[in-house]
């Protein structure tokens, strides 16, 4: 079975330039989630999505990020305009919904911004 | 205060022997979920164990299992048997079932050397 699908793997550009990342969840999980890993901050929730409404968004950091999820098979995490400071790992995940369900993570994105 | 304390940010064990990475937690919700995943230096997020507030037993998957202690507050994972493939940073994670939340909030993880 295909597990998360994060594209790209890797990105870098130059500050100020919009940044898109994408993300397919795994079929039938009706939960996706998009983390931020660094080295001084570990891996924190952005935002998370059920059935494609956005539940909790008190992660993103600011304005300059959005995240979407138009359908269930696909969602994008948008930074715009991207800072040298958003460099990190991103990941996504999804899940089933309910408490007991683990979360699957996708291979990361990791971003470098110049 | 941290949700999640992992306070052993490296460890080291020989190949074959068992091996506790240590987690405690912080919740005032009688509903929780404790989870487990391992992060190799290739980068990706591998979920390991479950273990639900509410479990009689301790979790057990392979080689892995959970030593629960829920007065302490306390979500060991035991590793038994080590192999080299075990080297990888470890992550715990604690998942509150309060307001239906399916947020999971994570420690800083903590270092495993495998030696041979």
């Amino acid at each position: 079975d295909a597990g998360v699908i994060q594209s790209p793997r890797h990105e870098v550009t130059e500050m100020g330039q919009e940044v898109t990342l994408r993300c397919k969840p795994i079929s039938g999980h009706n939960s996706l989630f998009w983390y931020r890993q660094t080295m001084m901050r570990g891996l924190e929730l952005l935002i998370y999505f059920n059935n494609n409404v956005p539940i909790d968004d008190s992660g993103m950091p600011e304005d300059r990020f959005s995240a979407k999820m138009p359908n269930a098979s696909f969602s994008t995490l948008k930074i715009q305009p991207s800072e040298p400071r958003d460099s990190a790992v991103y990941f996504c995940a999804s899940s089933l919904a309910g408490n007991v369900a683990a979360q699957h993570f996708g291979d990361g994105t990791r971003l470098s911004i110049l | 205060a941290q949700k999640i304390t992992q306070t052993q940010p490296g460890m080291f064990v020989q190949e074959k022997e068992a091996v506790t990475l240590d987690c405690t937690y912080d919740t005032s919700d009688p509903s929780y979920g404790l989870f487990w995943y391992k992060q190799p230096s290739s980068g990706e997020m591998i979920f390991l164990i479950y273990q639900g507030s509410y479990d009689q037993q301790n979790a057990t998957e392979g080689r892995y299992s959970l030593n629960f202690q829920k007065a302490r507050k306390s979500a060991n994972l035991v590793i038994s048997a080590s192999q080299l493939g075990d080297s990888a940073m470890y992550f715990c994670a604690m998942r509150e079932a309060q307001g239906g939340s399916e947020k999971l909030v994570f420690g800083k993880g903590t270092k495993l050397t495998v030696n041979p």
